[in-house]
């Protein structure tokens, strides 16, 4: 069975330009998550889909960031226009309940300069 | 607002002894799930241990246990007979559906 995915793995832009990172959840996962960890701090929680729904967005850092899950499948994640402090590693989970283990993809390391 | 504090931010330990990684949360909720995951150089983490909080007895899984105290809040991983393959950064994590909260990190380094 295949893993959660996510593209790119690696990604380096310039300030003011626009980037989306994707993530494939694990088939048949209602609930896909995005986090990312800044460098030298916490990962940190930016929203939560069930399905095709925004259940959670508590944690989008501003009006740059929107996420989206067309048809309850895959998700992504666009930041415009991207910023320096934006700079981190991007991670997508799913899980098949909202109590259950969360499965992580291997990351996106966004830099932006 | 739920906190996790890992307090040892890097830890090494003798291949084939046995390690603590420590970890304490915050939280007002009673009913929650609190995780151990490793994400071992380039790849992507993976869950180690899971702990119900209405659970009283520790969480084990092969090599990894937990010491659960609800009280003190602490949620501490034990990992016997290390192996090199465990070498990675540990988070812990607590979750209040659907959301995890991680610690900060411990890079524990298993040394030949």
């Amino acid at each position: 069975e295949a893993g959660v995915t996510q593209f790119p793995s690696h990604s380096v832009i310039e300030k003011g330009q626009t980037v989306t990172l994707r993530c494939d959840p694990i088939s048949g996962h209602d609930n896909l998550y995005w986090y990312r960890r800044v460098m030298g701090k916490e990962i940190k929680f930016l929203l939560h889909f069930v399905k095709e729904s925004k259940q959670d967005e508590s944690g989008m850092p501003n009006n740059r960031f929107l996420a989206e899950r067309t048809g309850g499948t895959y998700s992504t994640l666009k930041v415009q226009p991207a910023e320096l402090e934006d700079s981190g590693v991007y991670f997508c989970a799913s899980s098949q309940w909202v109590n259950t283990e969360a499965f992580f993809g291997q990351g996106t390391r966004l830099t932006v300069v | 607002a739920q906190t996790v504090t890992q307090s040892q931010p890097e830890m090494s330990v003798q291949e084939a002894e046995t390690v603590t990684l420590s970890c304490t949360y915050d939280t007002s909720e009673s009913n929650y799930y609190l995780f151990w995951y490793k994400q071992p150089p380039s790849r992507q983490m993976i869950l180690v241990i899971r702990q119900e909080a209405y659970k009283q007895q520790n969480a084990t899984e092969n090599r990894f246990s937990v010491n659960f105290q609800k009280a003190a809040k602490s949620f501490s991983l034990k990992i016997s007979d290390s192996q090199l393959g465990d070498t990675a950064m540990y988070f812990c994590a607590f979750m209040k559906p659907a959301q995890l909260t991680f610690g900060s990190g411990t890079q524990l380094t298993v040394l030949p």
